[in-house]
């Protein structure tokens, strides 16, 4: 089981919102900036967001992230079908003394 | 433009030591903006982070892995290694190699490709 709790799995029409949740504990989110990484199929994970809603250079403004207290959340808009990937988040875990990250929700674009 | 590349066997017995190397070019590990870490990700299944250096030589590591796991590094080829003991079915995974940020935010901002390491015999 991983430390962050997210959906296995999401959904969306092209041109709708989606929001991506991630769950964790006053020693990890609750405390600590979180990071988002995206995975196209068969490829390595690419940094999304960092610092809970920054964007590194390349990555589109309908990316967004956010946190409330022991949480945190991705929010796509204007999806596109190349946004079906599996996304990740990450943060360093107090308690463990380690990075932790979410099993990774798999979002499909109908 | 950084690049990393993870080269190793892709089948290793259980028992025996798994051994990686990553090799990185367009950048240097004499940096204080970065650490260089090793991520892992058994099939269909999510990430794991196995341990990461910084240039003056200090690591740290996973607490579940640590007892079995040693970085290796030669800045001369700009190569970094790692090593992981007494492997079983469960290590069998894709093994990423990335650079990551020093800080509290410690993203992982340049990975390899990833190479699959399956352990059977």
């Amino acid at each position: 089981h991983s430390v962050l709790t997210q959906p296995p799995s999401a959904s969306g029409t092209p041109g709708q919102r989606a929001t991506l949740s991630c769950s964790g504990s006053s020693s990890n989110i609750g405390n600590n900036p979180v990071n988002w990484y995206q995975q196209l199929p068969g490829t390595a994970p690419k940094l999304l967001l960092y610092n809970y809603n920054q964007r590194p250079s390349g990555v589109p403004d309908r990316f967004s992230g956010s946190k409330s207290g022991t949480s945190a959340s991705l929010a796509i808009s204007g999806l596109q079908s190349e946004d079906e990937a599996g996304y990740y988040c990450a943060a360093w875990d107090d308690s463990l003394n380690a990075w932790v990250f979410g099993g990774g929700t798999k979002l499909t674009v109908l | 433009q950084l690049h990393l590349q993870e080269s190793g066997p892709g089948l290793v017995k259980p028992s025996e030591t798994l051994s990686l190397t990553c090799t990185v070019s367009g950048g240097s590990f004499n940096s204080r903006t970065y650490y260089w870490g090793w991520i892992r990700q058994p099939p269909g299944k999510g990430l794991e982070w196995i341990a990461s250096f910084y240039y003056s030589g200090s690591t740290y590591y996973n607490p579940s892995l640590k007892s079995r796991v040693t970085i290796f590094v030669d800045t001369s080829k700009n190569q970094f290694s790692l090593n992981l003991n007494s492997v079983t079915a469960t290590d069998t995974a894709v093994y990423y190699c990335a650079r990551q940020r020093v800080g509290s935010d410690g993203f992982f901002d340049n990975w390899g490709q990833g190479t699959l390491v399956t352990v059977s015999s």
